[in-house]
């Protein structure tokens, strides 16, 4: 069965520093999705990362993919208020199909 | 950008009535759409695949007899939660996929309270 974990589960951060969300899963899988969720609201997607050494940025927020470790990270820099949300990553069941299996959410909080 | 319509966001049902969530994809041909179930501060959970043109795929542990999915063309499915009750309270969201590979665009959700 897949298993997608997510560390850590809650996050409190200063403004303007660092911190990275890692996301381990069970299976071998060359996708993994990062999805951002604001309380109330669905998801947004953020990164999609489609092969091993895959990175992505976006503004404040970088992914990195490394399939070999089944490992993913998603790097937050300089964190800022507006980041403060639940960030989900997600990996497909199967290559074919695009029923996800979901980590637990890192709720992140950013104090002034 | 391709969006995906959920309705309606919000419904507040009695115990034993039953309700209709529909999820229309809006600009692309959806021949799968997914039903996730969120509860308050938790993770979603899949509750069930829908096939146009086929039975629906539930997971484990998902009553089929409860959750009725219909996918009725190439942009609409329906989940009906039947005869609900309270523990049925939740945030469903739907979702589905325009090609391989691309992120799942996904439904605003449904706020489901049976009270």
């Amino acid at each position: 069965e897949l298993k997608v974990e997510q560390n850590p589960l809650f996050l409190s951060m200063q403004e303007g520093k660092n911190y990275t969300i890692y996301c381990n899963y069970s299976t071998t899988s060359d996708r993994l999705y990062w999805y951002r969720q604001d309380p109330g609201k669905s998801l947004e997607s953020l990164f999609v990362l489609l092969s091993n050494g895959a990175v992505k940025q976006e503004g404040r927020l970088m992914a990195s993919l490394d399939t070999k470790a089944r490992l993913s990270t998603l790097h937050i820099t300089a964190a800022v208020h507006d980041l403060s949300a639940t960030y989900f990553c997600a990996v497909p069941f199967s290559y074919n199909n695009n029923d996800m299996r979901f980590g637990a959410g890192t709720r992140l909080t950013v104090k002034p | 950008g391709a969006v995906v319509s959920q309705h309606p966001s919000r419904v507040i049902c009695k115990s034993g009535t039953s309700v209709k969530i529909e999820c229309r994809s809006l600009d692309f041909q959806a021949t799968t759409m997914f039903w996730y179930r969120q509860f308050p501060k938790q993770s979603l959970m899949l509750m069930a695949t829908s096939n146009e043109g086929s039975k629906a795929t539930y997971e484990q542990g998902v009553e089929k007899d409860k959750f009725l999915i219909n996918h009725a063309s190439l942009t609409l499915s329906t989940l009906t939660v039947t005869s609900a009750h309270p523990e049925d309270s939740s945030f469903y969201i739907c979702s589905a996929p325009d090609r391989g590979g691309s992120p799942l665009h996904f439904g605003n959700g449904t706020r489901l309270t049976v009270t």
